[in-house]
C-alpha cells in the first residue's frame, strides 16, 4: 500500500464550479501537508501548506486536514480555466528529509 | 520569493553520453533534491543532499550520481545516458527547519536518443 493515495482523475468541471481534490494517507506521523500545482511541462509550484489539523484559506483556495481520518482536501472556489493543471498533494514528518507525494490529479476547467 | 533555477529546459543527448544537469537555489536552503517524473509513476526521488558534499540515495539512484560542492548548487550526472532515462527531471530545495517544504525548479525535459 502506498503511503499517500490520490485519485489521478482526470477531473473536468465547468468554469465557476467548486472543485474538491483529495488525498488519503496511512502514516499517522505526518504533520506537514502541502498542495502543489503543476502546469503542463512546468515544475510543481507550492500552493499552500498546513501544519497538523485544521483549515487554511488563501483567496479561492482552502486546504483542509483531518488527521483522525487521515484525509486532506483542497477546495477551489469559483474555478477558472487558468486553474487547469495537475494538483499534487505531499506530506512529511517533522524533521524528516523526505516528502511523500500523491501521483497527482489532473483538473480541467471548461470555459 | 524562493528561486530554484535549472540550467536547461530541454536537452537532447545520445545514448552513452555523459549528461550534467545543474540546479541553483538562492534561499540558503540546506536540503536539495533531484527527482524524475514520468507519466503514471509520479515523482520519484533520485538523490538528495542535506549539506555540502553530503548525499543520500533516494528510491531510484541507479545510473545516476550527484555532486554538491557549494551550498547553492546541486548537480545530477548521468554517467552513460540510456534511453530509459528519457524523462522530466526536477530539482527542489528546502530548509532544514520545519516540515521539509520543498520548492521546485521549472524542470529539465531530457530526451536520450
Amino acid at each position: 500500500q502506498k503511503e499517500v493515495e490520490q485519485d489521478p482523475g482526470p477531473l473536468s468541471v465547468p468554469e465557476g464550479a467548486i472543485v474538491s481534490l483529495n488525498c488519503t494517507y496511512s502514516n499517522s506521523a505526518f504533520q506537514y501537508f502541502m498542495w502543489y500545482r503543476q502546469y503542463s511541462r512546468k515544475g510543481p509550484e507550492l500552493l499552500m501548506y498546513t501544519y497538523s489539523s485544521g483549515n487554511k484559506e488563501d483567496g479561492r483556495f482552502t486546504a483542509q486536514v483531518d488527521k483522525s481520518s487521515k484525509y486532506i482536501s483542497l477546495f477551489i472556489r469559483d474555478s477558472q480555466p487558468s486553474d487547469s493543471a495537475t494538483y499534487l498533494c505531499a506530506m512529511s514528518k517533522t524533521g524528516a528529509n523526505n516528502l511523500f507525494f500523491g501521483t497527482g490529479t489532473r483538473l480541467t476547467v471548461i470555459p | 520569493d524562493v528561486k530554484v533555477t535549472q540550467s536547461s529546459r530541454y536537452l537532447v543527448k545520445r545514448t552513452g553520453e555523459k549528461v550534467f544537469l545543474e540546479c541553483v537555489q538562492d534561499m540558503d536552503h540546506e536540503n536539495m533534491f533531484w527527482y524524475r517524473q514520468d507519466p503514471g509513476l509520479g515523482l520519484r526521488l533520485i538523490y538528495f543532499s542535506y549539506d555540502v558534499k553530503m548525499k543520500e540515495k533516494g528510491d531510484i539512484p541507479e545510473g545516476y550520481s550527484v555532486s554538491r560542492e557549494k551550498k547553492e548548487r546541486f548537480s545530477l550526472i548521468l554517467e552513460s545516458a540510456s534511453t530509459n532515462q528519457t524523462s522530466m527531471y526536477l530539482c527542489a530545495s528546502s530548509s532544514r527547519i520545519g516540515g521539509n517544504i520543498q520548492y521546485f525548479g521549472a524542470g529539465t525535459r531530457l530526451s536520450v536518443l
